[in-house]
């Protein structure tokens, strides 16, 4: 079955304290990337990959790191969280560089930084 | 990119049609139109795509104005499941992979 896992789902983290949360596809996918999504502001681009090693900056990426060492993983690296990242993150993946794929999204992670 | 416009809340009963619309006036000959989902508590689902000729799917229809400043994603029969924020989006050669999400349209069905 075609899936993007993320993990954990929940977390509850201190100010400060470094988290990861990873994101696997199984599709082979070249294009992956990382969305948050908070009440008022809609979904928004942190982070993508257009392939292995090749990472960019979406539309609000400070306070966030990433890294695509392999085509199915992307975690996402918060080195020292704030308040203001509390949101719900989603992962996604697609076909790269082509505009008529469908992407697909994994579950969520609800995170809650205090 | 292209900008879409769509009304922040429709909704309809049960087993009945829903016509959803969107609106970008500015579409590029290139962009794809696409049509996103999100069910209460997850992630964005794919719902459709098209580029000029309407499209069926096990999901939906896509139906796409001749001068593609608009579009109208069908559901045919409403169930309580469809209730979610539907989005529309359009990808093309420069946004490539990337989605840009608006606000979408809050549909509510009710039984």
């Amino acid at each position: 079955e075609a899936q993007v896992t993320q993990n954990p789902r929940y977390l509850i983290t201190v100010t400060g304290k470094k988290l990861t949360v990873t994101c696997s596809q199984n599709m082979n996918h070249e294009y992956m990337s990382w969305y948050r999504q908070d009440p008022g502001l809609g979904l928004r681009q942190i982070y993508y990959s257009m392939n292995v090693e090749v990472t960019d900056k979406g539309d609000v990426p400070e306070g966030y790191k990433v890294s695509r060492k392999e085509k199915r993983n992307f975690p996402l690296i918060l080195e020292s969280p704030s308040p203001n990242q509390t949101s719900l993150y989603f992962c996604a993946s697609s076909l790269g560089g082509v505009p008529n794929t469908e992407a697909f999204f994994g579950q969520g992670t609800r995170l809650t930084v205090v | 990119d292209a900008k879409t416009t769509q009304p922040n809340s429709m909704e309809s009963n049960e087993e009945e049609p829903v016509h959803l619309p969107c609106n970008h006036s500015t579409i590029s000959g290139t962009d794809y139109i696409h049509w996103y989902r999100q069910l209460p508590s997850q992630g964005p689902e794919y719902v459709i795509h098209g580029l000029t000729s309407n499209v069926n799917n096990r999901m939906a229809s896509l139906a796409i104005a001749e001068d593609r400043k608009s579009s109208t994603l069908i559901l045919h029969r409403a169930t309580l499941r469809d209730a979610a924020v539907y989005y529309c989006i359009l990808k093309g050669e420069t946004s490539g992979s990337r989605l840009t999400f608006g606000e979408g349209t809050q549909l509510t069905v009710n039984p």
